[in-house]
């Protein structure tokens, strides 16, 4: 299976701050990485597809990057309804795995 | 409008079984992969399975901890989606979200799952 190594874990961060989120595949995995939006008692929600395609309806601040084994998530101006935990997922192969989630928090 | 709308979750007791429906609405069901991804209260996302489209093989893969005892089926004829839970376990309690992989283009090429249900709350517990 491929492990996935999501960092940080948590962040406190303010209104209008720049985010950074990376993600690190035990195997290369091209551009099989998607990046999710959770809020609890919510579904997720679809960010960014093959590694930096921005899903339809997604906001313009939010953009993915990477190749191989190695992504990121940026969020260049945080907004208050930012607040969530993202999760990478390779769908490179089965089974898909996640991160193990970075909770965005307010500073 | 695109939905997913799960329902059957609820309180059983180790070792029992339950199933899961997720039905399908404003897309051709019968075109689409789909997935069940679950959440461990506190925990993260957990993906458990996935079904691929007839024209494709109609197969399904499972994640190892549930391989052997999750079944997933999908009912075209009725825009369903189906999670037969077999031998359940304590650290089987979770929400469980069904999912479709987006059914176009790079969508599609890099399964990325568009469209999640809400969710239902599976409680495996004496």
């Amino acid at each position: 299976d491929i492990q996935m190594t999501q960092s940080p874990s948590s962040l406190s961060a303010s209104v209008g701050d720049r985010v950074t989120i990376t993600c690190r595949t035990s195997q290369n995995i091209g551009f099989y990485l998607n990046w999710f939006q959770h809020k609890p008692g919510k579904a997720p929600n679809l960010l960014i597809y093959g590694a930096a395609n921005l899903q339809s309806g997604v906001p313009s601040r939010f953009s993915g990057s990477g190749s191989g084994t190695d992504f990121t998530l940026t969020i260049s101006s945080l907004q208050p309804e930012d607040f969530a935990t993202y999760y990478c997922q390779q769908s490179y192969n089965t089974p898909r795995t996640f991160g193990q989630g970075t909770k965005v928090e307010i500073k | 409008e695109v939905q997913l709308v799960e329902s059957g979750g609820g309180l059983v007791k180790p070792g029992g079984s339950l199933r899961l429906s997720c039905a399908a609405s404003g897309f051709t069901f019968s075109n689409a992969w789909m997935n069940w991804v679950r959440q461990v209260p506190g925990k993260g996302l957990e993906w458990v399975g996935q079904i691929k489209r007839k024209t494709d093989g109609g197969t399904a893969d499972y994640a190892a901890p549930v391989r052997g005892r999750f079944t997933i089926s999908r009912d075209d004829a009725k825009n369903t989606l189906y999670l037969q839970m077999n031998s359940l376990k304590i650290e089987d309690t979770a929400v469980y979200y069904c999912t479709r992989r987006g059914g176009t283009g790079l969508m599609s090429y890099y399964h990325a799952m568009d469209v999640w249900g809400q969710g239902t709350t599976v409680t495996v517990s004496s």
